[in-house]
Order: structure tokens, then C-alpha cells, then sequence
């Protein structure tokens, strides 16, 4: 069966931290992997990888893949507030490439 | 562009009434899926449809649970004889055909009392 793994299940930091939230994966025939943020309510889609070592980057937010590792890895530089929330992460899983399994996800927040 | 629209936001239902929860995918979008959250779970696929068609409902409960996605108007999940355990938060996405990144609405949360 598909799985996705993520550490820790939740983190407590400082504004201006930097943060690495890690997701572990096991899947047959991997296709992508997605990074999502969950405030209170609809998951926003943050990142797609689908390359080994090619890091992608939003902002404060970078992501990256490791294909023969089984692992990707979210950073967040000088964290804010704002960035408090659920983040997600996901693979179409079962050879398919819309049906998702997500981890259970990392709990996130940033103190003042 | 409204995005992906549920609704209703929060849905309380007694045990044995029928829960119908609607969806409107993004403009643009002819792929809708289900998801339900339950609490300290992930996110768990439960079934995936285009106009007129269900193409995947291998995560759906085999009784009780049903789906559409009609030619005209919105998505459709049907929960019949509901029961304390269906409480849950569920979420419906919406795609075009060769996307991976599904775009979330902001869930229904379904209360069974």
C-alpha cells in the first residue's frame, strides 16, 4: 500500500526561524510529489516536484526532491506569524496521477 | 475566478438523515474529486468523477456513499443513514484534465449528533 510519512508531526518556532518539515514516501511508479499549506480550511497548493535535486523556490519557501532516497524536504527561511498552519504532503498514488495520498501532515506555528 | 465552492460550510445531521454535500469546481475544471479528513487522520481519497462519469470510487464506502457529478449543476456527495463515525471534514478538489495539483475548496465539516 501507498504511503506518505512526514516528521515532525508538529513543530513549535520563533519568528525569524528557519524551519525543514521532511516527508517520506513509498509508492508504486511515482510520478510527482506535492506540497500543500492548511490554515483553517482549504489546503493551497504550494509546490509540484518531479526531478531529483532540482530545488523548487517561492518566496521564503523551498522545496526539494530526492528520488532515491524516497524523501523530499520543505523549508521555510525567517519564518512569520502568518506561516503557522498544516503543512501537507501528497502523491498520486496507485500508478494514477489524481489520486492522492497524503501524510497526516506537519503542525506548524510560529510564535511572535 | 472563485475557485473551488462547497457548501454547505457546516453541516449538523442527526444519526439516520441524509447528508448531501455540493461542490462547483473552478472554472475550467472537468475533474472533481472527494476527500475526507477525519480528525487526526490525513487527507483519504474516497472517489473521482467527470461530467456524467464516475471514474474512480475505490476509496468510497461500499454502502451509504454515494457521488455525481451531473451534466448540469454541481458535484454531489450523498451520505444516506448517517452515522457518529461519518463525522468528518470533507473536502472536494477540482483539476483540469492533465494536473496533478488538485485545487481544494474549504471543505464541508459534517457534525453527526
Amino acid at each position: 500500500e501507498d504511503k506518505v510519512v512526514q516528521s515532525p508531526l508538529s513543530l513549535v518556532v520563533h519568528e525569524g526561524d528557519t524551519v525543514t518539515l521532511n516527508c517520506s514516501y513509498e509508492v508504486t511508479n511515482f510520478r510527482s510529489l506535492l506540497w500543500y499549506k492548511q490554515e483553517k480550511k482549504a489546503p493551497t497548493f504550494l509546490f509540484m516536484l518531479t526531478s531529483s535535486g532540482i530545488e523548487k523556490k517561492s518566496g521564503r519557501l523551498s522545496s526539494i526532491l530526492d528520488k532515491k532516497e524516497l524523501f523530499s524536504i520543505l523549508n521555510i527561511t525567517a519564518t512569520q506569524t502568518g506561516d503557522s498552519a498544516v503543512y501537507l504532503c501528497a502523491v498520486p498514488s496507485g500508478g494514477s496521477n489524481y489520486k492522492l495520498t497524503f501524510g497526516k501532515g506537519t503542525l506548524l506555528t510560529v510564535n511572535p | 475566478n472563485a475557485g473551488v465552492m462547497q457548501n454547505p460550510r457546516h453541516l449538523v445531521r442527526r444519526r439516520g438523515q441524509e447528508a448531501r454535500l455540493r461542490c462547483s469546481p473552478m472554472k475550467g475544471h472537468s475533474h472533481v474529486y472527494w476527500y475526507r479528513q477525519l480528525p487526526e487522520e490525513g487527507l483519504k481519497f474516497m472517489v473521482y468523477l467527470q461530467k456524467e462519469n464516475i471514474i474512480d470510487e475505490s476509496g468510497m464506502p461500499k454502502e451509504r456513499f454515494s457521488a455525481e457529478f451531473p451534466k448540469e449543476g454541481p458535484s454531489i456527495l450523498r451520505i444516506q443513514q448517517v452515522v457518529r463515525g461519518d463525522s468528518a471534514a470533507y473536502f472536494c478538489a477540482s483539476s483540469p484534465p492533465t494536473r496533478e495539483a488538485h485545487t481544494f475548496g474549504s471543505g464541508t465539516r459534517l457534525t453527526v449528533v
